[in-house]
């Protein structure tokens, strides 16, 4: 599976749409980009994953490059909540299953 | 979504005593389940994969005799922690794949073990 590199760490204001990017210039053509994240002590959350297209859901939006070598997490508007660290996977869907986890973003959503 | 629960959430054990840790599937059958550890500020490791009615596959490194995976039906999985030691208190965590071709997978909210 692809690695993934993002940044250690963000912060973004209460109310503001929080970016969060993720490098993966090697993936595959038939990887997909999931996106997860794990609030302190818990177990990670699935949030969206996708292909090629672009994905929105109740929780974030998903954008990904023409290339497909970088991609966005986009929560639109960040609640004090939305605290954790998030994670950008990239897995052959079909390959195990099994998820690599990289060191993810801390984000921290300021009052 | 999927529900994954695992029990107990959080163990305090002495050195040496062994420490079984559940997951279990609420509302669907799981052949596989997947086993991760995770110490403080550090991301998650994927220990093993453990499938129902067969041996677990561990990852390089982990030791199969000390982490005992047992898969015995389709709703349940135990990582058995043998002669636990204070370098095995750890965050541990499962996770499951659900449905479909492109299988997100759901975790289950973890299991705190602390060896004295």
């Amino acid at each position: 599976d692809a690695k993934t590199t993002q940044p250690t760490s963000m912060d973004c204001a209460e109310g503001r749409a929080a970016n969060l990017p993720c490098n993966h210039s090697t993936i595959s053509g038939n990887e997909y980009v999931y996106w997860y994240r794990q609030i302190h002590s818990q177990g990670p959350q699935y949030i969206i994953h996708g292909l090629k297209n672009n994905e929105t859901n109740e929780m974030a939006s998903l954008i990904i490059t023409e290339d497909r070598k970088s991609s966005t997490l986009i929560l639109p508007h960040a609640t004090l909540r939305d605290t954790a660290v998030y994670y950008c996977i990239v897995r052959v869907s079909n390959t195990g299953n099994q998820f690599y986890f990289g060191t993810g973003t801390s984000l921290t959503v300021i009052p | 979504g999927a529900v994954v629960s695992q029990h107990p959430s959080w163990v305090i054990c002495k050195s040496g005593t062994s420490v079984k840790i559940e997951c279990r599937s609420l509302d669907f059958q799981a052949t596989t389940m997947f086993w991760y550890r995770q110490f403080p500020k550090q991301s998650l490791m994927l220990m093993a994969t453990s499938n129902e009615g067969s041996k677990a596959t561990y990852e390089q490194g982990v030791e199969k005799d000390k982490f005992l995976i047992n898969h015995a039906s389709l709703t349940l999985s135990t990582l058995t922690v043998t002669s636990a030691h204070p370098e095995d208190s750890s965050f541990y965590i499962c996770s499951t794949p659900y449905g479909g071709t492109e299988n997100e997978q759901f975790f289950g909210p973890g299991t705190r073990l602390t060896v004295l």
